[in-house]
């Protein structure tokens, strides 16, 4: 059973276009986020909800709106797609206790922008 | 300076070699710190996790911190063709958000 999924796993679109990526955990996490990993391997936190509420949103751009409609999923929906946004990007959750520093990430997503 | 420094590589080394992984990090608050491994086109797996200073280890994997000089390392030993991956190093402070910042990785390559 797949721990973290995320569809699609591939997303091939036109500059200004509208996409959105889904997230499912089935780990009974508590906590979800969205991270962004660039074409130099960097991975970037960008959002971060607990138990459906938003608790972190790093200097990410107004375009990108998260939902998560309950604690298993959490989806990232991005407005007006700009070529810079190609990239991977991974859904992950945490543990509510415990070691709540590690994340379990899903396969990612990759997108790519023209 | 970013706050967690990883040489991206790649490393290269023959299968049985013995492989140290580095990071090092100026925020003298983490206290958290993890290896992740992440294979071609798929998603970062924990592969490691350990609180403050000292050794731990995990069959072929030794994680190391070194506090007093703000450094972490991962020994492979006996490394294989499968352990062949990008290895990334991520830390934490307490009490904050819980979400670790992470090094950029370093490629690493096992030839047979």
């Amino acid at each position: 059973d797949t721990a973290v999924s995320q569809t699609p796993k591939y997303l091939v679109t036109q500059m200004g276009n509208d996409k959105s990526i889904k997230c499912e955990q089935n780990l009974g996490h508590d906590t979800m986020y969205w991270y962004k990993q660039d074409s130099k391997k960097f991975l970037k936190i960008m959002f971060s909800y607990n138990n459906k509420e938003l608790i972190i949103n790093e200097t990410v751009p107004n375009r990108f709106s998260p939902k998560s409609p309950d604690k298993a999923h959490l989806n990232l929906h991005i407005n007006s797609l700009e070529l810079g946004d190609s990239a991977v990007y991974f859904c992950a959750s945490g543990p509510p206790t415990g070691l709540k520093e590690t994340q379990y990430f899903g396969p990612g997503t990759r997108l790519l922008v023209l | 300076q970013k706050e967690v420094e990883q040489d991206p590589g790649p490393l290269s080394v023959p299968e049985g070699a013995i492989v140290s992984l580095n990071c090092t990090y100026s925020n003298s608050a983490f206290q958290y710190f993890m290896w992740y491994r992440q294979y071609s086109r798929k998603g970062p797996e924990l592969l490691m996790y350990t609180y403050s200073s000292g050794n731990k280890e995990d069959g072929r994997f030794t994680a190391q911190v070194d506090k007093s000089s703000k450094y972490i390392s991962l020994f492979i030993r006996d490394s294989q063709p499968s352990d062949s991956a990008t290895y990334l190093c991520a830390m934490s402070a307490p009490g904050g958000s819980y979400i670790p910042t992470f090094g950029r990785g370093t490629s690493l390559i096992v030839h047979p």
